[in-house]
């Protein structure tokens, strides 16, 4: 049981490039979560995934996008980089969306872009 | 979202018990309090949540107030690999229209010392 996984963990992108970051969770949990993380700062949540097949956005969602490809896997693509989007972007999952579920966070993907 | 106030840092002797105060003094009703920790460079991880019951679990307990303004995270008997960053967050339980997201806010840094 891996829990939550994470790829890659660290990316080094110039301004422009794309990617995309995975995700993935072996609890059988119905929702995910994207937030990142910016030195000495909490988490900020990107986007979510309520349920398989639904997603919407959280309180940073631009330059970003997201798939829920399926229960297990919710990845987040940057379209072209900027500098700002620098960050540890963290990956979680909980069984449900309600504040009674907690949630379960990945390792992190420490991206900077130049 | 009730706002949480926890002091910046606090040490502790290892083997000793550490008491993690927070406040929480605008809480309402249908909100939980939460218990995260971040160990440098990792991702956050859940302790302990609890609504109105003091709550036990392996890793620590968490006692709130009758009145619910405040709480205090206990950890037993700390070790060194407890020194992190503590957070305590208060969700709102507002089914369907709840994002699910965590607010983090800048926690307690606890040094436990040998």
């Amino acid at each position: 049981n891996a829990g939550v996984t994470q790829t890659p963990k660290f990316q080094v992108l110039k301004t422009g490039q794309s990617m995309t970051l995975q995700c993935a969770q072996d609890m059988n949990h119905n929702s995910m979560y994207w937030y990142r993380q910016d030195p000495g700062m909490g988490l900020r949540l990107i986007y979510y995934s309520a349920s398989e097949g639904t997603t919407d956005k959280g309180e940073v969602p631009n330059g970003y996008n997201v798939s829920r490809l399926n229960k297990r896997e919710f990845s987040l693509r940057l379209e072209s980089a900027a500098p700002s989007q620098t960050s540890v972007y963290f990956c979680a999952s909980s069984e449900g969306q309600g504040a009674y579920y907690e949630q379960y966070f990945g390792p992190g993907t420490r991206l900077t872009v130049t | 979202d009730a706002k949480t106030t926890q002091p910046p840092s606090m040490d502790c002797a290892e083997g000793r018990a550490a008491n993690l105060p927070c406040n929480h003094s605008t809480i309402s009703g249908n909100e939980y309090v939460y218990w995260y920790r971040q160990i440098h460079s990792q991702g956050p991880q859940y302790i302990i949540h609890g609504l109105k019951n003091n709550e036990t679990n392996e890793m620590a307990s968490l006692i709130i107030t009758e009145d619910r303004k405040s709480s205090t995270l206990i950890l037993p008997h700390a070790t060194l690999r407890d020194t992190a960053v503590y957070y305590c967050i208060v969700r709102p339980d507002t089914g369907s229209s709840n994002t699910g997201k965590l607010i983090f806010g800048q926690g307690t840094t606890l040094q436990v010392k040998p």
